[in-house]
């Protein structure tokens, strides 16, 4: 079974630019794995980011975007707010199964 | 949209579940549809997927044989049936909407179910 990892946390200043990756144990992670992001903060259900490596959902600000970097996903957040504090998490598609990594605590400080 | 998972709650080891998700605001049998689950304090877990026309599922290894997916399309309903929970089982368990022939975009606020004797 294939193991999908990401950064367990990772720290940014308000509008800094920091870089969140996420990979598999398979290989490198590429387009056709799908890779998606999502946002969650304390109590409150995820919400989905970024699919299919880079396209955002129509509610995504801009200052997330997704893309492949050294053969894991990654998800770049240019412009750190307050309100971007959370954990993220990523989905990789292995066929018709799906797996998801331990997820990312963000702080911005 | 709005997704809206029931049946959670507090059962004892052995027992089982069955946790519902109703749908609204949008055409429920044009999209598959998902469960994932997060234990306290940890990541998300997959769980399985159905089809819109209840063709096709598919499990995670990890509850393949003791969980059930199924949907009433009639009824815009999604289930999730649990048998023999463990203390394992403890998690939040969300539905959400699509992740196979259109993106996941839409999330329940999840039912917490609570297996401890």
């Amino acid at each position: 079974q294939a193991v999908v990892t990401q950064e367990p946390s990772v720290t940014v200043s308000p509008g800094g630019t920091v870089t969140l990756t996420c990979g598999s144990s398979t290989g490198p992670v590429t387009s056709n794995h799908y890779p998606y992001w999502f946002q969650q903060k304390p109590g409150q259900a995820p919400r989905t980011l970024i699919y299919d490596t880079n396209k955002r959902q129509s509610w995504t600000p801009a200052r997330f975007s997704g893309s492949l970097l050294g053969g894991k996903a990654a998800l770049t957040l240019s412009g750190a707010q307050p309100e971007d504090e959370a954990e993220y998490h990523c989905l990789v598609s292995y066929g018709s199964s799906r797996m998801f990594g331990g997820g990312t605590r963000l702080t911005v400080l | 949209v709005q997704l809206v998972e029931s049946g959670g709650g507090l059962v004892k080891p052995g027992e089982s579940l069955t946790l519902s998700c109703a749908a609204s605001g949008f055409v429920f049998y044009d999209y598959y549809m998902n469960w994932i689950r997060q234990a306290p304090g940890k990541g998300l877990e997959w769980i399985s997927y159905i089809s819109s026309d209840l063709r096709t599922t598919y499990y995670a290894d990890s509850v393949k044989g003791r969980f059930s997916i199924s949907r009433d399309n009639s009824r815009a309903s999604l289930f999730l049936r649990i048998n023999s929970l463990t203390v394992d089982d403890t998690a939040v368990y969300y539905c959400a909407r699509g992740g196979v022939t259109s993106p996941f975009d839409f999330w329940g606020q999840g039912a917490l179910v609570t297996v401890s004797s």
